[in-house]
């Protein structure tokens, strides 16, 4: 079945360092692609999202790109701030049956210090 | 407008009670999924429902779980006689009919002692 892989965290950064959060994934046929932010508390936000092939995704400085030949989409950002501690978590639709389920990785726990 | 809503937030039960959780999609959404997150780990889909049908439960325990969106109302999942490893956050999803997106409430958090 389709499945999503993550890098292992948690990851710790200090303010303004570069951010790379792999993620690989296992799919038939052509997912879109995910990633959501779950602050402390607090349900899941989506981050950004990709629907084909060298697509990017960009939001509030994060991008990733689809890329179908290395079945990836990791998680980039060029300075990262305190703010940006939470949990993110990588995901691909799956539509078995009709119903756009999403497919979730283990998520990444990121913690940025002062 | 307000967004994906879910009560209680916090719920506690013991060995062998009924759970039952809600959740209120944001207007204008019809289709509703249910996920579960074990303590470490990314969220398991449950089920996928629309008003009135349940569309895919192939994530669902076959006992003891079960889940509704009726025709008004929130849409609930209940646990009977929850169990310790029942344990666990459970998210509410909402999208329109035709896209990708689904908006996630706050969650409810349940713990069986």
């Amino acid at each position: 079945g389709n499945s999503v892989t993550q890098m292992e965290g948690p990851v710790t950064l200090s303010e303004e360092a570069f951010l790379t959060i792999n993620c690989t994934y296992t799919a038939t046929g052509y997912p879109s692609l995910f990633w959501y932010v779950q602050y402390p508390g607090e349900g899941l936000q989506l981050l950004l999202k990709a629907t084909k092939a060298d697509d990017k995704g960009s939001n509030k400085g994060f991008e990733a790109t689809y890329r179908k030949e290395t079945t990836s989409f990791h998680l980039e950002k060029g300075s990262v701030q305190v703010s940006d501690s939470a949990v993110y978590f990588c995901a691909l639709s799956d539509r078995g049956q009709g119903a756009q389920k999403l497919v979730f990785g283990q998520g990444t726990r990121l913690t940025i210090n002062p | 407008n307000a967004g994906v809503m879910q009560n209680p937030r916090h719920l506690v039960r013991r060995r062998g009670q009924e759970a039952r959780l809600r959740c209120s999609p944001m207007k204008g959404h019809s289709h509703v999924y249910w996920y579960r997150q074990l303590p470490e780990e990314g969220l398991k889909f449950m089920v996928y429902l629309q008003k009135e049908n349940i569309i895919d439960e192939s994530g669902m325990p076959k006992e003891r779980f079960s889940a509704e969106f009726p025709k008004e109302g929130p849409s609930i999942l209940r646990i009977q006689q929850v169990v310790r490893g029942d344990s666990a956050a459970y998210f509410c999803a909402s999208s329109p009919s035709s896209t990708y997106e689904q908006y996630f409430g706050p969650g409810t958090r349940l713990t069986v002692t």
